[in-house]
């Protein structure tokens, strides 16, 4: 089974600075999809990157960048130029992309929650 | 935009009480999933389902279950309801192929308090 493991229960950041949060996972897999969930105080989860572990290329969005080191099973998330309305909780979650319907589901990891500084 | 409904928001049931939980989706979804969220654990997969009356188990379905008779609906049913089953629970919906890397789609989240 795949488990996902976020080890900074918490974060802060000054507003404009930047921050990196830390996911690792484990699988026996080596096609797979990676993402990012930000959870606000609303609690509606908004997806905020996604990674296929296929690709070598780190994804990026606009200001959210990844560092997917496949090797090593890190999958770190970046902020630059962090905004208030960044506060929020931050998940790492795995999926799988075989393609029978177990796969279908979401692995997440235990959450970061990441406070902005003004 | 897709849109994943639950019904209720805010719930206060008391020790064994029967609970239904409700979600809907618009964007008709082959997969739909309820995890549970709790402090320091994450989100959880109850059940989920990949078709009309089918469904899985996840990593925590002791106490739960589920029933899916329409593809845009499915429900989570707590038979008899305990304290330690007061948490946020989140339905969430996507397409059936994992292998495309379908975004799967949250609801807004329904608070629990067994009391």
């Amino acid at each position: 089974a795949q488990t996902v493991t976020q080890s900074q229960p918490e974060m802060s950041v000054q507003e404009a600075e930047t921050v990196t949060l830390s996911c690792t996972y484990d699988t026996s897999e080596s096609d797979y999809y990676l993402f990012w969930y930000k959870q606000p105080p609303s609690r509606q989860m908004i997806l905020v990157i996604r990674q296929e572990a296929y690709k070598q290329q780190n994804a990026t969005e606009n200001r959210f960048s990844v560092n997917f080191q496949k090797a090593a099973k890190s999958f770190s998330l970046k902020i630059s130029d962090s905004q208030l309305g960044d506060a929020a909780m931050y998940f790492c979650a795995y999926r799988s992309a075989r393609g029978e319907t177990s796969g279908s589901r979401l692995t997440f990891g235990e959450g970061t929650q990441l406070t902005v500084n003004p | 935009d897709v849109k994943v409904t639950q019904s209720s928001r805010y719930l206060v049931k008391r020790t064994g009480e029967k609970v239904f939980l409700e979600c809907v989706q618009d964007m008709d979804h082959e997969n739909m999933f309820w995890y549970r969220q709790d402090p320091g654990l994450g989100l959880r997969l109850i059940y989920f389902s990949y078709d009309v009356k089918m469904k899985e188990k996840g990593d925590i379905p002791e106490g739960y279950s589920v029933s899916r008779e329409k593809k845009e609906r499915f429900s989570l049913i707590l038979e008899s309801a305990s304290t330690n089953q007061t948490s946020m629970y989140l339905c969430a919906s996507s397409l059936l192929l994992a292998s495309s890397g379908n975004t799967i789609y949250f609801g807004e989240g329904s608070w629990l308090t067994v009391v």
